[in-house]
């Protein structure tokens, strides 16, 4: 079955600096989405890749997916502390809609 | 254009009732998908549906839990004889069209079973 594995699992930053959040899967992916989601809320997409090598960018976050569909990273630069939350990155492996969550990497920002 | 909306927020049952756990698409989608966050758990596929049909339950558990989308009105996600296992957050997500697509996440309902 599909697998998500996200890492860090947790990560502390000082504001302004950059951080990276990975995502593997164990299998091709048809789509590689990624969401944020604050404590006790919803979920709120962020951006959906699907194509090799795609990178996609909307304000201070960049996500690509490597050329082989199977690794995807969401880059934030410059980290405020409206950036904090949990990052949850889903697949579509069957090409059926159907998402398969890692298991989120929360994310802190310190003033 | 307003999103998904779910409701209740929050829902409190005693052991043994009945939850139903509504849910609205945004407009212009056709597709609905619960998801389920148990505490301390990632979150789970459910169920998939269209209008008037279910097209992959493979992540509902086999008893106990159904789920529906009429051709008018919202979806609707039922637990009956629920117990404490079942206190989680029910997410409903909904999109476009059939194949990849944006998938847009609901505030979620909460509930809790005492």
């Amino acid at each position: 079955s599909q697998e998500l594995e996200q890492s860090p699992q947790s990560l502390i930053v000082q504001e302004g600096k950059n951080l990276t959040i990975n995502c593997t899967s164990s299998k091709t992916l048809y789509g590689l989405y990624w969401y944020k989601q604050k404590y006790g809320e919803g979920l709120i997409f962020l951006m959906m890749l699907q194509k090799g090598g795609e990178e996609k960018s909307h304000e201070k976050i960049t996500a690509k997916l490597d050329e082989k569909k199977q690794q995807s990273s969401l880059h934030i630069t410059a980290s405020q502390p409206s950036h904090a939350g949990i990052y949850l990155c889903g697949a579509d492996a069957t090409y059926g809609n159907k998402l398969v969550f890692g298991a989120g990497t929360i994310l802190r920002v310190k003033s | 254009n307003a999103g998904v909306m779910q409701n209740p927020r929050h829902l409190v049952r005693r052991r043994g009732q009945e939850a139903r756990l509504r849910c609205s698409p945004m407009k212009g989608h056709s597709h609905v998908y619960w998801y389920r966050q148990l505490p301390e758990e990632g979150l789970k596929f459910m169920v998939y549906l269209q209008k008037e049909n279910i097209i992959d339950e493979s992540g509902m558990p086999k008893e106990r839990f159904s789920a529906e989308f009429p051709k008018e009105g919202p979806s609707i996600l039922r637990i009956q004889q629920v117990v404490r296992g079942d206190s989680a957050a029910y997410f409903c997500a909904s999109s476009q069209g059939q194949g990849l697509g944006e998938q847009y996440f609901g505030p979620g309902t909460r509930l809790t079973v005492t």
